[in-house]
């Protein structure tokens, strides 16, 4: 079964930086697109970046742009989040997530990591 | 990047149906047939229902259907279970490699 575990969440002042990553394992990481999705506290899902499986497509929501930056490792089957600036309002849970292929979807998710952005 | 519009909730006793609409714009549930439903259980990972407006990944009930009219796409269970009780998102394709999620219905089971 498709296994996402993210990592690297915690609390952290407004203004700085925090870096996600995922652990893939159970399929072959290096041929799927992925996701990464959050969820604030009481609200719905947002979805925030996609990164092709070569690297070469990547895209982000307008409300996280400049700020946050997918990357993907396929040698260490691990998916990045570099969270820059980072302001109260981003506090979530990130979820990243397994790109169904040719079907512009999500199949998998992970169980999410939270972080907490407070002074 | 508007969110796409779902009631805030629906509820339905066992063994009867709902129907949860999402509605979007002709750039995205009007335009693409990337329509997809999630099912959420607070805590847990959210799961896939259907996928390409109508289908469902294999081991979902064929109670959860899905359809399109135009910018607005809709999820209906049949038969309602207490298990289906959770919160469900639309999902849908808008262009340029980006997607846009609905606000999240609450499905209460009476």
């Amino acid at each position: 079964q498709v296994q996402l575990v993210e990592s690297g969440g915690g609390v952290v002042q407004p203004g700085r930086s925090l870096r996600l990553s995922c652990a893939a394992s159970k399929f072959t990481f290096r041929t799927y697109a992925m996701h990464w999705v959050r969820q604030a506290p009481g609200k719905g899902l947002e979805w925030l970046a996609f990164i092709s499986w070569d690297a070469i497509h990547k895209s982000t929501a307008d409300s996280v742009k400049g700020r946050f930056t997918v990357s993907r490792d396929n040698s260490r089957n691990t998916l990045s989040l570099q969270m820059d600036s980072l302001r109260t309002e981003d506090t979530a849970v990130y979820y990243c997530a397994r790109d169904f292929s040719e079907k512009y979807t999500i199949d998998y998710w992970g169980q999410g990591t939270l972080v907490t952005v407070s002074s | 990047q508007s969110a796409l519009t779902q009631p805030r909730s629906v509820s339905g006793s066992p063994g009867q149906s709902v129907a949860i609409s999402c509605t979007g714009t002709s750039s995205d549930v009007g335009f693409y047939n990337y329509v997809s439903w999630y099912q959420h259980h607070p805590g847990k990972a959210p799961k896939l229902m259907i996928y390409d407006v109508t289908k469902r990944p294999s081991g979902v009930p064929d109670r959860f259907s899905g359809s399109k009219s135009g910018s607005t796409a809709s999820l209906t269970i049949s038969g309602l279970q207490a298990e289906d009780e959770a919160d469900y998102y639309c999902y849908s394709y808008a262009g340029s490699n980006t997607w846009v999620f609905g606000g999240g219905t609450e499905l209460t089971v009476l």
